[in-house]
């Protein structure tokens, strides 16, 4: 079952311009994550936010979270060219009586930064 | 090089064939996860385990077999591959107390 749904599915800005995405989900979490994955690579880890925060930023990155809304989104400014790539959300519980985090992954945003 | 890495990158099996990825980290995380990625369905976990010798289903762990002797390695069996296995494997690392997941490069398979 699939937690997080982003949207938009695909978006193309010009070189400068803000890019911004929303994630969806449906149950609880411990926090939420955003990872980036360029073509043919595997995901890196942008930002986590926690249940308990509503705003986060590190570097040109915004996060906010809604948890009343069952949402997040994703600020990008002044994107590159380099900000090219495919961009996820994942929501994370507590299992193993709250040891670990769980992640379940959205089905991404394909962000296209033209220069 | 410190980091986690998986073998093979690319591999074609017939079906029925038996198949193990491989999966290495050189950081002693606790916690290691398989996941499989599939256009329209983002990433779906497989297994993971929260140490040497504990290992639990995920979301897809039908056709899939895993095994955590040591810490550092997390091995995973297709004992019969079907074409519904071909797909972009990804396995991932996590230290205790962190959120943060840490992917390998992943494994493309095809199952002709």
């Amino acid at each position: 079952s699939q937690q997080g749904e982003e949207d938009p599915q695909a978006l193309s800005i010009q070189e400068g311009e803000n890019a911004t995405m929303n994630c969806s989900y449906k149950t609880s979490i411990n926090n939420l994550q955003w990872y980036r994955q360029n073509s043919g690579r595997g995901l890196v880890h942008l930002i986590l936010i926690r249940s308990n925060e509503r705003e986060k930023h590190s570097g040109r990155l915004r996060v906010t979270l809604d948890t009343s809304k069952k949402s997040s989104s994703l600020l990008i400014t002044a994107s590159r060219a380099a900000d090219t790539a495919s961009y996820f959300c994942a929501t994370g519980t507590l299992v193993y009586g709250g040891a670990t985090n769980k992640l379940i992954f959205g089905t991404g945003t394909l962000l296209a930064v033209q220069p | 090089d410190a980091g986690i890495t998986q073998s093979p990158r690319y591999k074609i099996t017939e079906t029925g064939r038996q198949v193990t990825l491989m999966c290495h980290q050189t950081w002693s995380h606790s916690y290691m996860f398989w996941y499989r990625q599939d256009l329209g369905h983002g990433l779906r976990l497989i297994y993971y385990s929260a140490a040497a010798d504990i290992t639990d289903k995920g979301e897809v762990p039908d056709g899939y077999v895993v095994s955590r002797s040591k810490t550092e390695n997390f091995p995973l069996t297709l004992e019969s591959a079907t074409r519904s296995q071909t797909s972009v494997y990804f396995c991932a690392s996590k230290p205790s107390g962190s959120g943060e997941q840490y992917f390998g490069p992943g494994t493309r398979l095809t199952v002709t």
